[in-house]
């Protein structure tokens, strides 16, 4: 099946640093990968559509100066948590889909603690 | 918005029992999905179904949809103690709305 894979897998910084979380798909091609935030025993939410070669779609109430997406190769996605704060502290996963399939393959996450 | 509610929120069996969850959502769909999330893992996608479908099997795994009621279940028969995990259905095709989840404990 299709791997993701996410890197790093956990990372603590100091409050207002920017952190760079990867996103690769390792044996497809993803013209389109997402981000997802997941907080303590929530659900998902999808936070943006990464689309490879152009801007990415955010959603609703998510602030795209703040957590920037570049989608610069069909096989990377990076999420930049810039001046990131307490509040950011989350698990960030990636996924992708492999067209013409409608089921995500998701990525290991991300667990991202601000101090 | 989320728009999937799960229930029950956590479900606590005995290994090889059967453990059933249930997912209701709000507007119209094409299919949905179930994924399964270990602790602090990702996600692992375990069935779709589509919405001409009202029951579809997978090993263990049996969900069912009912259109009329936008509510789908999933069945795990025989459970076995690695079952343990949360359990969450989505729904919007690329834009996945994952609902509430259950969280399942299989005791050994």
């Amino acid at each position: 099946g299709a791997v993701v894979s996410q890197h790093p897998s956990w990372v603590i910084c100091k409050s207002g640093t920017s952190v760079k979380i990867e996103c690769r798909s390792l044996d497809f091609q993803a013209t389109t990968m997402f981000w997802y935030r997941q907080f303590p025993k929530q659900s998902l939410m999808l936070m943006a559509t990464s689309n490879e070669g152009s801007k990415a779609t955010y959603e609703q109430g998510v602030e795209k100066d703040k957590f920037l997406i570049n989608h610069a190769s069909l096989t990377l996605s990076t999420l930049t948590v810039t001046s990131a704060h307490p509040e950011d502290s989350s698990f960030y996963i990636c996924s992708a889909r492999v067209p013409p399939q409608e089921t995500q393959y998701f990525g290991p996450g991300t667990r991202l603690l601000v101090l | 918005s989320q728009q999937g509610e799960e229930d029950p929120q956590a479900l606590s069996i005995q290994e090889g029992e059967n453990a059933t969850m249930n997912c209701s959502y709000k507007t119209s769909i094409n299919n949905l999905q179930w994924y399964r999330q270990n602790s602090g893992r990702g996600l692992v996608h375990l069935i779709l179904i589509r919405s001409n479908e009202r029951e579809k099997h997978s090993g263990r795994l049996r969900v069912t949809l009912d259109t009329s009621k936008k509510s789908s279940s999933l069945l795990i028969t025989a459970s076995r103690a690695a079952d343990t995990a949360s359990y969450f259905c989505a729904t919007g095709g690329s834009r996945l709305t994952f609902g509430e989840g259950t969280q399942l404990t299989v005791n050994p």
